[in-house]
């Protein structure tokens, strides 16, 4: 069985650092393009930022280039997130999700994780 | 950066009913499209993908057409389990942007 499972989140001042991290089971980890989506409060959902297979590219939406950091370890069959400079509109739960099928192009997201919380308030 | 619009943004129906849910493309995404389903509090769930090709497991009332820039998602008989907030996705190339998500209920 296919399951992702998130960590890291928390209550975290503005300014702050965090890295999310989301634990992979039940599939060949290293052969999928992964993903980040996070959701605001009550707002949409917003694709954050992928990474290949074997890491050699990475992609990040505008809002958050040059302060988020995705990263993986496809020893631990492991997706990172690192969050630098948080702010109060980064305020979300964060979903890792993985593409659907084993390939260097894109695909649909077929399996999600149930998101972790990040907080920033002062 | 091409942007998704999805219509409308909020819809209440009977059950029975047949739902229509559209998501226009500022520019041409080919079928590379996708409609997911997230229920209140939960995470997102793949309902199609190709723009039209329903995901395993997912009932036969649930279909989506289109190519290029205009795409839509029926629900052919509204369930009351169909309440959810239904979000359209490119997937042809970064960013891999969501339309704004369209809320249905039920009357």
């Amino acid at each position: 069985e296919v399951q992702l499972v998130e960590s890291g989140g928390g209550l975290v001042r503005p300014g702050g650092s965090l890295r999310l991290s989301c634990a992979a089971s039940g599939f060949a980890f290293s052969s999928y393009t992964m993903n980040w989506v996070r959701q605001a409060p009550g707002k949409g959902l917003e694709w954050v930022s992928s990474i290949s297979m074997s890491s050699s590219f990475t992609y990040y939406a505008d809002s958050v280039k040059g302060r988020l950091t995705i990263s993986r370890d496809n020893a631990k069959n492991s997706l990172y997130l690192q969050i630098n400079t948080l702010r109060a509109e980064d305020t979300a739960v964060y979903y890792c999700a993985r593409d659907s099928r084993q390939s260097g192009s894109y695909f649909e997201l077929d399996y999600w994780g149930q998101g972790t919380l990040v907080t920033v308030s002062s | 950066d091409i942007q998704l619009t999805q219509s409308p943004s909020s819809l209440s129906a009977s059950v029975g009913d047949r739902v229509t849910i559209t998501c226009r493309a500022s520019q041409g995404i080919n079928h590379y499209l996708a409609w997911y389903q997230q229920k209140l509090g939960k995470a997102p769930k793949l309902l199609i993908y190709a723009a039209s090709t329903l995901q395993s497991g997912v009932p036969s009332r649930f279909s989506g057409s289109g190519s290029g820039t205009d795409f839509t998602l029926t629900i052919s008989s509204l369930q009351p389990e169909d309440v959810a907030t239904y979000y359209c996705q490119k997937y042809n190339s970064a960013p891999r942007t969501f339309g704004q998500g369209t809320k249905v209920e039920i009357k």
